[in-house]
């Protein structure tokens, strides 16, 4: 079955960088893209941004561009989400999800990983 | 503040039949398709309907989706404790050009 499964929890301080994985399993890789999305707690969905499974184009949401760099490993079918100098409202869940094209669609998600910013 | 407007909360008993709104603009409802998700308590957000009233297999007929201008709805029927869940509408943004979600509607079943 399709599925995609996430690196564990992380605890940075503030000004830090976290690298979270999302290995694929189940379908071609390469067919389609990653989107990364975050939930700070008690909050909505936040669309971070996209990397292509093909050929690892990405665009980013503008509000974390230039502290975001999403990278793909073809040979291990694993999308990777690295953000820098971490704040605390960077404290979220984060997603990534398998994606359909330029339709908002998000099928599967990933199980989550929680990023705790914290001095 | 989110592009594509929900209402914070609905409610309804057993059996009922609740309806979910999503409001957007021009740039994304009013000329993209809509997609509804639902998020159980303490999991990963779950694809619901897609293409505006497409469902997912395995999703069960009583989800159902539709779309009227730039403006979309979830409706659910047959209203279920399991249900109890927070739904979000996303749809592709052409101004911002990518997706954008709404709120989130938190569902509770009485």
């Amino acid at each position: 079955q399709v599925q995609l499964v996430q690196s564990g929890a992380e605890v940075k301080k503030p000004g830090a960088s976290v690298k979270v994985s999302c290995k694929a399993s189940g379908y071609m890789f390469t067919s389609y893209g990653i989107s990364w999305v975050r939930q700070a707690p008690g909050q909505g969905l936040e669309w971070m941004g996209w990397i292509s499974g093909f050929n690892g184009n990405t665009k980013y949401a503008q509000k974390i561009q230039g502290r975001v760099t999403m990278t793909t490993d073809t040979s291990t079918s694993t999308a990777y989400m690295e953000l820098r100098s971490l704040r605390s409202d960077d404290t979220a869940v984060y997603y990534c999800a398998r994606d359909w094209g330029p339709v908002a669609r998000f099928e599967p998600w990933g199980q989550g990983t929680q990023v705790t910013v914290s001095s | 503040q989110s592009v594509l407007t929900q209402p914070p909360s609905a409610s309804g008993t057993p059996g009922q039949k609740v309806t979910i709104s999503c409001s957007g603009g021009s740039s994304n409802v009013g000329s993209n398709t809509v997609n509804w998700y639902q998020q159980l308590p303490g999991t990963a957000p779950k694809l619901l309907v897609y293409s505006d009233y497409q469902r997912p297999s395995g999703v069960p007929g009583r989800f159902s989706g539709s779309k009227s201008g730039a403006s979309a709805s979830l409706a659910i029927s047959g209203l279920q404790s399991e249900d109890e869940a927070d739904y979000y509408c996303a749809a592709w943004d052409d101004s911002l050009n990518g997706p954008v979600f709404g709120g989130g509607t938190k569902l509770t079943v009485l």
